[in-house]
């Protein structure tokens, strides 16, 4: 089992430029978030999928957008990028009120 | 000590000793907790998880300690190991929802360095 896998693994953007962040997991997991990373930080939630079919905000939603194609792939899009952005991404999966299993994360570079 | 709020940005050790992270959390209603490491460039990696029913759980060479009268929450790894090296969250969650899912918050974590 690949666990979680994420893609790109880097990306650079120009302000104003658009990206999809892709995510999907094998593990047959209900639940899947998605977080950033900041320097010298904790992971912060942007959005989660409870079960296929739904999403909600987390602690910090704006400026992004997520879709739960299905039980296994849960996409986090940026419709105009700031440097603001510039961040770690992590997707993460779980089988509902337990641990989280992440993956290798996303480097995304806005200038 | 760490907290979902402040934390103790370095821990350095000798290999071999004991090693205790500690993190606070100020949620009451916090009912699940859990670490995680992270080693550089890796996404996070679940060490040991503890609910609010439990004072202690064990790991491999791993215990977690739950205080929820002082709202504390320790890690402690047994003759810690180079490989231990690498960053040390605590997160929590509440209640499970009734929707599903599992909303942790993170505190802002804990380097720990272990001295040949």
């Amino acid at each position: 089992n690949a666990g979680v896998t994420q893609t790109p693994k880097f990306q650079v953007l120009k302000t104003g430029q658009s990206m999809t962040l892709q995510c999907a997991q094998d593990m047959n997991h209900n639940s899947m978030y998605w977080y950033r990373q900041d320097p010298g930080m904790g992971l912060r939630l942007i959005y989660y999928s409870a079960s296929e079919g739904t999403t909600d905000k987390g602690e910090v939603p704006n400026g992004y957008n997520v879709s739960r194609l299905n039980k296994r792939e849960f996409s986090l899009r940026l419709e105009s990028a700031a440097p603001s952005q510039t961040s770690v991404y992590f997707c993460a999966s779980s089988a509902t009120y337990n641990e989280q299993f992440f993956g290798p994360g996303t480097r995304l570079t806005v200038l | 000590g760490e907290s979902v709020g402040l934390h103790l940005p370095t821990l350095s050790v000798q290999e071999g000793d004991n090693s205790i992270i500690n993190c606070a959390y100020s949620n009451s209603a916090s009912d699940y907790f859990i670490w995680y490491k992270q080693e550089s460039g890796k996404g996070p990696q679940f060490i040991i998880d503890i609910r609010s029913n439990m004072d202690k759980r064990q790991g491999q060479r791993v215990t977690v300690l739950l205080n929820k009268t002082v709202k504390h929450l320790s890690l402690q790894i047994a003759a810690t190991q180079p490989g231990d090296s690498a960053v040390y969250f605590c997160a929590e969650s509440g209640p499970p929802p009734t929707g599903g899912g599992n909303k942790l918050t993170f505190g802002t974590g804990t380097q720990l360095k272990v001295e040949l």
